[in-house]
């Protein structure tokens, strides 16, 4: 069973930085694509960022590329996304998802979300 | 930028009776192979999105049959044929040709049972 475990609730300050990992599991990490998303409080999904984990190479959104890094552990089978700079209006709950073949279409398996607050 | 509509915004069911979702993309998802990049995803009360169809008309695997999906282009239908009381939550589709400059979602479509 394709499983992905996220890090717990982040409460942030204004101007610092938040890391949110996203274990794998039931699938292989190698094999697969990560996609990472946000849901502000009754919005729509925003997509942050994307990697296909093999060869680590990473696409960003333009709204969050002079500030978000997104990388891998393969390892550990374990992605990471770190935004930094946060703002209050960063608070969000913070979403991983998988595609177990690399695609960038079909994102099977969801992680259960980060909640980050940002607040001074 | 690719901008991504659904219609209706807002749907109440009753149990047993079908519904339809419209999503509309501002530029064609269809690729030179054939395919449209198009996902739907219902994100259900207090939990994660999950993936119903891909391709456009594919259903994703443990998905039931009474989820379909269609359309070509730049317009698509998600259709539940009989709406169970499950499938309340919000509907999502989102269009995957246009990497690496963006994964579009549609605003969502927020199902409710009558």
């Amino acid at each position: 069973q394709m499983q992905l475990v996220q890090s717990g609730p982040e409460v942030k300050k204004p101007g610092t930085s938040v890391k949110v990992s996203c274990k794998a599991s039931g699938f292989s990490f190698v094999s697969s694509s990560v996609l990472w998303l946000r849901q502000a409080r009754g919005q729509r999904l925003e997509w942050i960022g994307w990697i296909v984990v093999g060869s680590g190479n990473t696409n960003y959104a333009q709204n969050f590329r002079d500030r978000v890094t997104i990388n891998r552990d393969t390892p550990t089978g374990t992605a990471y996304m770190e935004l930094s700079s946060l703002r209050s209006d960063d608070t969000a709950m913070y979403f991983c998802a998988a595609n177990p073949w690399g695609l960038r279409y079909a994102f099977d398996a969801w992680g259960q979300g980060t909640m980050v607050t940002v607040s001074s | 930028d690719i901008v991504m509509t659904q219609s209706p915004l807002s749907l109440s069911v009753t149990p047993g009776e079908p519904a339809s979702i419209s999503c509309r993309s501002s530029q064609s998802l269809l690729q030179n192979n054939g395919y449209n990049y198009l996902d739907w995803y219902l994100q259900k009360p207090g939990q994660s999105p999950q993936l119903l169809i891909y391709l456009a008309s594919n259903r994703a695997s443990g998905v039931p049959d009474r989820f379909s999906g269609s359309g070509s282009g730049t317009d698509f239908t998600l259709t539940i044929s009989r709406v169970e009381a499950e499938d309340v939550g919000v509907y999502y589709c989102m269009e995957t040709l246009h990497t690496p400059r963006g994964f579009t979602f549609g605003p969502g479509t927020k199902v409710d049972i009558k």
